[in-house]
């Protein structure tokens, strides 16, 4: 039973443009929500997390919207740079756990 | 930025041999995990420790091994690998309830 679930595998964007991916989770228990970016044959990079108690946190160019009645949450990259290109994972980690779950990741392209 | 460090970064081994992966952290985190790759698809958590003498299995079963002797070194084991063993190796470590940080990976292939 998969508890964090990113249902597009992958999605193209031209570079300055808006890239939104999306991911959805069942577990009603998850209170913190993370962001990594991912290139072949690297470990995972920390970009963005959100605690359950808030439903937006910016960081520059990155911003995750948290919708808790839908378990639903996104990530806006704004404006896209080829740079940005890379395999994005959404993951989730109910207090009193401390393990992370992850989803199946989005392969993000950004085209010049 | 991030201070974790997994060794070997490539590994091809026979079917048979037995291979220790090495994890390492210089951040005093007291939480570690290991977590397994193929190719695109999800993360699966293998192994984790809260801390000093606390292994725990995760939610993909794992015929490998860890241990926790000291709070910065996290080291994975397979006794026996085996070509099902290949995979993308992955640890990470966090301090309470944060984002975890990542090695860059061991890719293990065993032939």
């Amino acid at each position: 039973d998969q508890q964090v679930k990113q249902n597009s595998p992958s999605l193209s964007v031209q570079e300055g443009r808006i890239s939104i991916l999306n991911c959805d989770y069942t577990n009603s228990m998850f209170d913190y929500f993370l962001w990594y970016k991912k290139y072949p044959a690297e470990g995972p990079t920390f970009l963005i997390s959100i605690s359950s108690i808030k439903d937006k946190n910016e960081d520059g160019r990155f911003t995750v919207f948290l919708n808790k009645s839908a378990k639903h949450l996104s990530l806006h990259i704004v404006p896209s740079q080829p740079g940005d290109s890379a395999v994005y994972f959404c993951a989730a980690s109910a207090r009193g756990t401390y393990k992370y779950i992850f989803g199946t990741g989005t392969r993000l392209k950004v085209l010049a | 930025e991030a201070d974790i460090y997994q060794t070997p970064r490539y590994l091809v081994i026979g079917t048979g041999k037995k291979i220790t992966l090495e994890c390492s952290q210089t951040m005093g985190h007291d939480k570690m995990y290991w977590y397994q790759q193929d190719p695109g698809m999800e993360l699966h958590l293998i192994h984790y420790s809260y801390g000093v003498n606390s292994t725990e299995k995760g939610d993909l079963s794992s015929e490998s091994t860890v241990s926790r002797i000291r709070t910065e070194h996290f080291p994975l084991t397979l006794e026996s690998a085996r070509p099902s063993h290949t995979s993308q190796y992955l640890c990470a470590s966090s301090h309470s309830h944060t984002e975890a940080f990542f090695g860059q990976g061991t890719r293990l292939t065993v032939v």
